[in-house]
């Protein structure tokens, strides 16, 4: 079966710090690849995807995250944290099962200190 | 232009009553997602739907649980005979028409289910 896995169900950085969020996929077939966040008590922002083409993608509040398929990775990183960022973060991939079915991992919560 | 949106935000029930969630997708989607997020757990996909047409219903519980989404309306995801179990966020996402796996799935704030 299809599986996402994220490492560290909490990270803690301090304000300024490189944020690393880990995600690796499990698909028999090219994967599209996703990362959410999601303040307390709301739903999901999307904050880049993966599809096709370039494997360094670039997403929202200076987050990127590079798919690597010889390690059937897709990290999240930012440069440098800020006390706004903290949040929960979720990685996905399409099922393809059928038209866009999103299997996600377990989270991981974003913590960042002063 | 209005995001997806669910409501009511939080419903309190009792066991054996009936929920009732409702979902309304953005403009000009007319395809809706309902997911589960139970606590310390990712979202776990129940439905997938177009107007008048489930197109996935793999994750959904065989039993108490249904969803339509009508012609004219929004999405409900109906939930009979609740259980404690029951107890979760359900979130409805919604994307436009046509283009399959890359669909961006945009995400209401959720219903907060509570069973009493």
């Amino acid at each position: 079966a299809q599986s996402v896995t994220q490492l560290g169900s909490h990270v803690s950085v301090s304000e300024g710090a490189l944020v690393l969020l880990r995600c690796n996929y499990s698909s028999s077939v090219p994967p599209y690849l996703f990362w959410y966040v999601q303040y307390p008590n709301q739903g999901l922002q999307l904050l880049l995807k993966y599809t096709t083409g370039a494997t360094l993608v670039k997403g929202i509040n200076g987050f990127e995250a590079e798919f690597k398929k010889s390690e059937t990775s897709f990290h999240l990183t930012k440069p440098s944290a800020h006390m706004s960022d903290a949040a929960e973060y979720f990685c996905a991939q399409n099922y393809g099962g059928s038209q866009g079915n999103l299997i996600f991992g377990k989270g991981t919560k974003l913590s960042v200190k002063p | 232009n209005a995001g997806v949106m669910q409501n009511p935000r939080h419903l309190v029930r009792r066991r054996g009553q009936e929920a009732r969630l409702r979902c309304s997708p953005m403009k000009g989607h007319s395809h809706v997602y309902w997911y589960r997020q139970l606590p310390e757990e990712g979202l776990k996909f129940m439905v997938y739907l177009q107007k008048e047409n489930i197109i996935d219903e793999s994750g959904m519980p065989k039993e108490r649980f249904s969803a339509e989404f009508p012609k004219e309306g929004p999405s409900i995801l109906r939930i009979q005979q609740v259980v404690r179990g029951d107890s979760a966020a359900y979130f409805c996402a919604s994307s436009p028409i046509g283009q399959g796996y890359t669909d961006t799935q945009y995400f209401g704030p959720g219903t907060r289910l509570t069973v009493l």
